[in-house]
């Protein structure tokens, strides 16, 4: 019974370039979730989506930052021309229906920008 | 804003010692969670309350859901090594998906 899956572990980019960032949920999992946690912070809600559909994202940036959900395949979180201050943790959630009280979290891909 | 608070940020105890970590919010929340996070790791849900003075038991970890659903508080009886991680308090509203996720508390137990 394979858990949120999420890929690369780690990821380095250069100022300027591009970080996609891969979440496939639990099996059965519908809804996904994205949260950004900087060092030696908690955790902030990005963005939230059911298949290819964006239901709320009012906490990602409004700019470089797009999340997609596709009808086959993982969920994507792409950060266009990143900087420094995009170094961070980001974890993906998942949960099986928009009523369950409980998201089932991957183990974040940490992406480092040079 | 809905902010969660927790308490303290760190901790440091000896084996086989009590503690309890608080997660206090001026805001009410309608379901509330505890998750435990290690280094280089996703955070790993512990436990879910809904009701209003709800006690849940897990082992050696005892969690309360305030009678007025603005706070929370986990004990853990006789510490050891393996209890050593970030505890996190997430806090969920009816009608909306967003966990607000508190501050943190840093918990090192020495053997």
């Amino acid at each position: 019974n394979a858990g949120v899956m999420q890929n690369p572990r780690h990821l380095v980019r250069r100022r300027g370039q591009e970080a996609r960032l891969r979440c496939s949920p639990m099996k059965g999992h519908s809804h996904v979730y994205w949260y950004r946690q900087l060092p030696e912070e908690g955790l902030k809600f990005m963005v939230y989506l059911q298949k290819e559909n964006i239901i709320d994202e009012s906490g990602m940036p409004k700019e470089r930052f797009s999340a997609e959900f596709p009808k086959e395949g993982p969920s994507i979180l792409r950060i266009q021309q990143v900087v420094r201050g995009d170094s961070a943790a980001y974890f993906c959630a998942s949960s099986p229906h928009v009523d369950s009280y409980e998201q089932y979290f991957g183990p974040g891909t940490r992406l480092t920008v040079t | 804003t809905q902010l969660l608070e927790q308490s303290p940020q760190f901790l440091s105890i000896q084996e086989g010692e009590n503690l309890t970590v608080y997660c206090n919010s001026s805001s009410v929340f309608s379901s509330l969670q505890w998750y435990r996070q290690e280094p280089g790791e996703g955070p790993v849900l512990l436990v879910t309350v809904v009701t209003g003075g709800e006690v849940k038991k897990l082992k050696r970890l005892t969690f309360q859901f305030g009678d007025a659903r603005k706070d929370s508080s986990l004990h853990i009886t006789a510490a050891q090594p393996g209890d050593t991680g970030l505890y996190l308090c997430a806090g969920g509203s009816t009608g909306t998906y967003k966990y607000i996720f508190g501050t943190g508390t840093r918990l090192k137990v020495l053997a």
